[in-house]
């Protein structure tokens, strides 16, 4: 059974860097598409990005300008960084498996302080 | 950028039968949009449910059907259980990125 788990800094600092990394277990992180979706609280799903084929990336146009996607294959993880945080970009953040999003993590709640 | 659009809320009584859409602010949703449906109950990840337009993953109830209705994506539930009770989102292709829907809160009652 394939498992997903966010880990990072649950408090990050406005203007800094985000950074998280979604560790996966249970299977080869070298095939699927792999992605990284937040949700503000008591929001709905906002989908930031994914990267596919050991590094091709695609990103929210919103979100683009800020985001990079990274996967370490040798680790079984890819990471997401979103820079010039905002007290906005405090949500609870998910990665998740595939082009049909099978399998998710439990989600790990970041905040941004001022 | 593209905007999908659902219901805020909807109510169905147990054993009700519930369709919800999912429109999108380019046109008529297609199949190559590629719509999935996915479940979200209160402190819960989402759990997918319906994958390019109509198929059911392993764990899906078969009470739960996907298709395309008058130029939306639809997402069915048939004989609704008590348990059917939580937020639902679609999410459909746009080009390389993806869009979720706003989210519909179903209320069984």
């Amino acid at each position: 059974q394939v498992q997903l788990q966010e880990s990072g800094p649950g408090l990050v600092k406005a203007s800094e860097t985000l950074s998280l990394t979604c560790t996966v277990s249970g299977g080869s992180i070298s095939s699927y598409y792999w992605s990284w979706i937040r949700q503000s609280p008591g929001k709905g799903l906002e989908w930031i990005g994914h990267t596919y084929n050991s590094g091709s990336t695609n990103y929210n146009p919103s979100l683009k300008s800020r985001v990079t996607i990274s996967v370490d294959t040798s680790k079984n993880q890819f990471s997401l960084k979103l820079n010039s945080v905002t007290a906005a970009d405090t949500a609870v953040y998910y990665c998740a498996r595939g082009a049909v999003f099978d399998f998710w993590g439990q989600g790990t709640l970041v905040t941004v302080s001022s | 950028q593209t905007v999908v659009t659902q219901e805020p809320s909807l109510t169905v009584s147990p054993g009700g039968t519930v369709t919800l859409t999912c429109a999108s602010s380019t046109g008529a949703v297609t199949s190559g949009h590629y719509p999935n449906w996915f479940q979200q109950k209160p402190g819960q990840p989402p759990r997918a449910l319906i994958y390019y337009t109509n198929n059911r993953h392993s764990w899906t109830p078969a009470r739960f059907s996907g298709s395309l209705l008058g130029g939306k994506a639809a997402l069915t539930l048939s004989g609704v259980q008590p348990e059917d009770e939580a937020e639902y989102y679609c999410l459909l292709y746009d080009g390389g990125a993806r869009v979720f829907g706003g989210g519909t809160k179903l209320t069984v009652l």
